[in-house]
């Protein structure tokens, strides 16, 4: 069974820091990985999808990048900003199964 | 905008009540699926299906039901609530093509 896993599950900077959040997976025969943020009582809102065949997907300050050999995957944020402060979860789509497999989020907090 | 949406967001319900939580969306997907969330557990699967008439268990099924008529709709029906299935709840659907994730606003339930 595929395991990810989000280290650390919380982080506090401050703002305009550069940073780098952190999924692993055990299984590297994957379909996709996506990474989510989800801010308090609210879904889960996409932010990046990277397919199985792709090293790394941009978009505006947030790009992530994709080591299926290593069984990780970053999701870097530049410049970052208050409204960034939300808890970003990745998820794992293996090849050949039918489940999505989620980490337990990091909760992140940019203070102003 | 396509978008998939559920109702109701909130609900307060006495246990050994039958409960069902709606979920539709507009993009015509064919999967469709139903997490709950808890804290220190992440998000689980409950039920999915790949289309009209198909229907499969999750990690976490029992106590629950679906059942799909309609590429639209995905009800998630709780026959006799529990305390236990006190949470949130999430549906999601899937572009066939890409395998991206989307996500509802979310249902919270309180069974007392």
């Amino acid at each position: 069974k595929q395991e990810v896993t989000q280290i650390p599950a919380a982080l506090s900077v401050p703002e305009g820091e550069n940073l780098v959040l952190n999924c692993s997976f055990t299984d590297s025969a994957i379909y996709n990985l996506q990474w989510f943020r989800q801010d308090p009582g609210k879904g889960l809102t996409s932010l990046l999808l990277i397919q199985s065949s792709q090293r790394e997907q941009t978009s505006g300050r947030l790009n992530a990048s994709l080591d299926k050999s290593s069984g990780r995957s970053t999701l870097y944020i530049a410049a970052s900003q208050p409204g960034d402060s939300a808890t970003y979860l990745c998820a794992v789509r293996s090849r050949g199964g039918n489940q999505f497999y989620f980490g337990t989020g990091t909760s992140l907090t940019v203070i102003p | 905008d396509a978008e998939i949406t559920q109702s109701p967001r909130h609900k307060i319900t006495e246990t050994g009540r039958q409960v069902t939580l709606a979920c539709h969306q507009t993009w015509n997907h064919n999967n469709m699926f139903w997490y709950r969330q808890d804290l220190g557990h992440g998000l689980r699967l409950i039920h999915y299906s790949y289309g009209v008439h198909d229907t499969n268990k999750g990690e976490v099924s029992d106590g629950y039901s679906v059942s799909r008529s309609n590429t639209e709709d995905l009800p998630l029906t709780l026959e006799s609530a529990a305390s236990s299935q006190t949470s949130v709840y999430f549906c999601a659907s899937e572009t066939e093509n890409t395998g991206e994730l989307f996500f509802g606003e979310g249902s919270r339930l309180t069974v007392l």
